[in-house]
């Protein structure tokens, strides 16, 4: 079945600088790679996704890029906030027909 | 409707007994998943529902464990003879499409002491 891991599990930047988090898929009919922000106590959210036709997806200071043939995908955060502090998961959906998430990354902005 | 709703928030039961937890999905999505989730851990699969047809359940599953969802719409999970090690967060989610992201539930802790 699908397994996804993530990297790095902890991330400390300063307030303003970018953070990059990777993650590596292993089945290769993965067609959509959505990224859920978890803040302490909370409910996963969605914040962005991509599907396997598209390189990049940007939203203001979010954006997700996508490598099929390396079977990776990131998620860069840039001019961060101390509000982004929080835990993000990756997850990959492919022929299992459910989400397969990693197992996280906590990232602290220091103001 | 404002999303997906799970009950009770938080769940402290002796070993060995009984507990049972709900999900109200968004009513228009066909979808449902439970996942569980313990501390500095990813999202962990336990079952699917599309409409009533319980579709798949995780090998990590074990017979105690059973999810129904009579009538495509809420569905429950319950937990027989409960252990220490299902002390966990199990988190409800819904979606319309099948690759289409998840809208999760607050979900519900358990805590078996």
């Amino acid at each position: 079945g699908e397994n996804v891991e993530q990297h790095p599990s902890t991330l400390s930047v300063q307030e303003g600088d970018s953070a990059v988090i990777k993650c590596t898929y292993s089945d290769s009919a993965s067609n959509y790679f959505p990224w859920y922000k978890q803040e302490l106590g909370k409910r996963p959210q969605l914040i962005i996704d991509i599907r396997s036709n598209v390189g990049e997806k940007k939203d203001q200071r979010i954006a997700v890029t996508l490598n099929k043939t390396a079977k990776h995908f990131s998620l860069h955060i840039t001019e961060t906030q101390p509000e982004d502090s929080a835990v993000y998961f990756c997850a990959a959906w492919g022929g299992s027909e459910k989400l397969v998430f990693g197992k996280g990354t906590k990232l602290t902005v220091n103001p | 409707d404002t999303g997906v709703s799970q009950n009770p928030r938080h769940k402290i039961t002796k070993r060995g007994q009984n507990v049972t937890f709900r999900c109200d999905p968004i009513s228009e999505h066909n979808r449902l998943y439970w996942y569980r989730q313990t501390l500095g851990q990813g999202p962990e699969f336990l079952t699917y529902f599309q409409n009533e047809a319980q579709l798949e359940k995780s090998r990590l599953l074990s017979d105690r464990f059973s999810a129904e969802r009579p009538k495509g719409s809420f569905s429950t999970l319950e937990i027989q003879r409960t252990e220490q090690g299902d002390s966990a967060m199990y988190l409800c989610a819904s979606s319309l499409e099948p690759d289409y992201g998840y809208t999760f539930g607050s979900g519900t802790r358990l805590t078996v002491v």
